[in-house]
């Protein structure tokens, strides 16, 4: 696609239900991250795929998170049981090859909010 | 915790003036790079610098590099009223080989008409 398309856009959820953000990043973009940012804060690092593996996942804050990347291409980001401290925006970026000299190019966010 | 710090973390400035902001970071990098946020959404790639580069231009931005202070500054001049947003500095730490984009925390900028 022309850009990294994230969805849904808005998600409400209830406190210990499971969500599901997904990414479909830009054709041929082999490197896909994903970043979680809470308001009027930094971009916090959750994970960084290189095809389908993920050669860096330190930035997941526990295991109620995870992660997958399939056909190199669309990714989802799964929270289980939910708290109220997952609220945030989740960006998610793609890179196009090993992307040491590369920019990222990010898609609009998934706005999370856990009530 | 964050590589990269901006610096000042709100900036207001009129229209016509120039904005600097300034980045700080901890580790030896192999480039880093400026990103721009408008409404808390998507960001927007600036300007990619590599640590063997001292200065790089891009229309109205100028960026710095300074490897032995660990610091970097852009420069917006002549600025306008679109301008106004969240300017992040993004850092490619050299020991992480897999191309982790590490942000600071950003300086909002506004542009009074």
């Amino acid at each position: 696609g022309a850009g990294v398309s994230q969805s849904p856009s808005n998600k409400v959820t209830e406190k210990g239900k499971d969500v599901e953000l997904r990414c479909d990043p830009i054709s041929g973009h082999t490197a896909l991250y994903w970043y979680r940012q809470s308001l009027g804060q930094g971009l916090e690092f959750l994970i960084y795929f290189q095809g389908n593996s993920a050669p860096d996942k330190s930035g997941l804050p526990s295991d109620r998170f995870s992660a997958e990347r399939t056909g190199g291409s669309v990714s989802t980001l799964t929270i289980q049981r939910t708290q109220q401290e997952d609220s945030a925006v989740y960006l998610c970026a793609s890179s196009f090859g090993i992307p040491m000299n590369t920019e990222a190019f990010f898609g609009q966010g998934t706005r999370l909010t856990v009530v | 915790s964050q590589q990269g710090e901006e610096d000042p973390q709100a900036l207001s400035i009129q229209e016509g003036e120039n904005a600097t902001m300034n980045c700080s970071y901890k580790t030896s990098i192999n480039n880093l790079q400026w990103y721009r946020q408008n409404s808390g959404r998507g960001l927007v790639h600036l300007i990619l610098i590599r640590s063997n580069e001292r200065e790089k231009h891009s229309g109205r931005l100028r960026v710095t590099l300074d490897t032995s202070k660990k610091s970097s500054s852009l420069l917006i001049t002549a600025s306008r009223a679109a301008d106004t947003a969240s300017y992040f500095c993004a850092t490619r730490p050299i020991y992480n080989q897999g191309g982790k984009l590490i942000f600071g925390q950003g300086t909002e900028l506004s542009v009074k008409p």
